[in-house]
């Protein structure tokens, strides 16, 4: 049982907008900033968001993120076929005393 | 370019040891947090352990006094003895770089780096 919790899958369709949702509680999401991971298949994850809407540099800006109080969201429009992966929200927990992640959520391009 | 290689994994028996290394390159090693995280097969990822530039350490409350979290900034490397292993704790376990930091007041920590990942097997 993952301290955040994602939608276990998402689709769409090439060119669409799609959006994965993250959500947790005061100390966690509501006290600190969200990250977000792309894990293509059979690979290591990458940072794909830090900092709830921050992008690291090679990051295409079709990929967003978003929060409000407890819960956080991630787009991404323009879908494109690479874009299928699995994708992992991640934040600081105050009251663990360390980082949770959500347990995941895979993104089907149809 | 950042680069972290890990080694040590493989198959041990349950109740065995095994110690994890990272290799990194492409960065000053000993000004950056380090960290470990797992991935069970076809399962999410999971924190296990990450260590500051100062060596102050950082456990999953679930793997608390099973893991050593440890760093060596002369070579560079990055450590996790496991003892006590358990067939729960087969996983890829991945080594990564670790940003800790306050932007404006809120608090950021992400692993902005990641290696690929060395492959524990706990079996019989």
């Amino acid at each position: 049982q993952s301290v955040l919790t994602q939608p276990p899958s998402v689709s769409g369709t090439p060119g669409q907008r799609v959006t994965i949702s993250c959500s947790g509680g005061n100390s966690n999401i509501g006290n600190n900033a969200l990250n977000w991971y792309q894990q293509l298949p059979g690979t290591a994850p990458i940072l794909l968001i830090f900092g709830t809407n921050q992008r690291p540099s090679g990051v295409p800006d079709r990929f967003s993120g978003s929060k409000s109080g407890t819960s956080a969201s991630l787009a991404i429009s323009g879908l494109q076929s690479e874009d299928e992966a699995d994708y992992y929200c991640a934040t600081w927990d105050d009251i663990l005393d360390g980082p949770v992640f959500g347990g995941g959520t895979k993104l089907t391009v149809l | 370019q950042v680069q972290l290689v890990e080694s040590g994994g493989g198959l041990v028996k349950p109740g065995g040891s095994l110690r994890l290394s990272c290799a990194a390159s492409g960065f000053t090693f000993s000004d950056y947090y380090m960290g470990w995280i797992r991935q069970a097969p076809g399962k999410g990822l999971q924190w296990v352990s990450f260590i500051t530039n100062t060596e102050t350490t950082y456990y999953a409350e679930s793997l608390k006094g099973r893991v050593t979290i440890s760093r060596d900034n002369s070579k560079n490397s990055l450590f996790l003895q496991m003892n006590s292993l358990r067939a729960e704790d087969t996983a890829m376990y991945y080594c990564a770089r670790t940003m800790n930091y306050y932007d404006s007041g809120t608090y950021l920590n992400y692993f902005d780096f990641w290696g690929q990942g060395t492959l524990v097997t706990v079996s019989s």
